[in-house]
């Protein structure tokens, strides 16, 4: 089994400034992770995953994360936010044994402001 | 490929009464999931198909919720007798093996049945 963490419920930030939203995750045997990003009213949308390989991984509108094994962490960061960023994200665990169901975490928003 | 498709995008309905929701995963895609998610959560998982064969159900999924797949293309989830505590967003994913290096099943997510038991 695993559980997913994401201690931060909301990150407000300024347009053009640099954010990092946090991810932990514990598990017994091996995961891949992902990040999502929902908009209102909206499924998940993929922005990028971790299945192996190169630690740092980039995903789609300008985001990427580092996986870090030694201290079970998957953080999310982005050099210059947009107004457009502004919605929730999810971090997930999946284990690669099965590669089936998806273990979330409770999410945090991103408010980009002026 | 027009995605995930599920219907309708929101139900309301009084306590008590059954509701059936429909997922159409996109075309060829072999497994398909449901998750409920509530205000302020993330996605939590119910069950999952592997082509018409439900191969694993969460204990979220008490016996008034039963999911089908009766020919392996959509999906219905239907709630028995519901309760105030449905009241959620019922979300639907689809995957498929991937065919290069990495065997993970990234699921691709329909909009969400959004339900309010009143």
């Amino acid at each position: 089994a695993q559980s997913v963490t994401q201690l931060d419920s909301q990150v407000p930030v300024f347009e053009e400034a640099p954010v990092e939203l946090r991810c932990n995750y514990s598990s017994s045997v091996s995961v891949y992770l992902f990040w999502y990003v929902q908009y209102p009213n909206q499924g998940l949308q993929l922005l990028l995953k971790y299945l192996s390989g190169s630690t740092l991984v980039k995903g789609i509108n300008g985001f990427e994360a580092e996986f870090n094994k030694s201290q079970t962490s998957f953080h999310l960061r982005k050099p210059s936010v947009h107004i457009s960023d502004t919605a929730e994200y999810f971090c997930a665990a999946q284990n690669t044994g099965t590669a089936s169901k998806l273990t979330f975490g409770t999410g945090t928003r991103l408010q980009v402001t002026l | 490929d027009t995605g995930v498709s599920q219907n309708p995008r929101h139900k309301i309905t009084k306590r008590g009464q059954n509701v059936t929701f429909r997922c159409d995963p996109i075309s060829e895609h072999n497994r398909l999931y449901w998750y409920r998610q509530t205000l302020g959560q993330g996605p939590e998982f119910l069950t999952y198909f592997q082509n018409e064969a439900q191969l694993e159900k969460s204990r979220l999924l008490s016996d008034r919720f039963s999911a089908e797949r009766p020919k392996g293309s959509f999906s219905t989830l239907e709630i028995q007798r519901t309760e105030q505590g449905d009241s959620a967003m019922y979300l639907c994913a689809s995957s498929s093996p991937r065919r290069e290096q990495g065997s993970s099943y990234e699921q691709y997510f329909g909009p969400g049945t959004r339900l309010t038991v009143t």
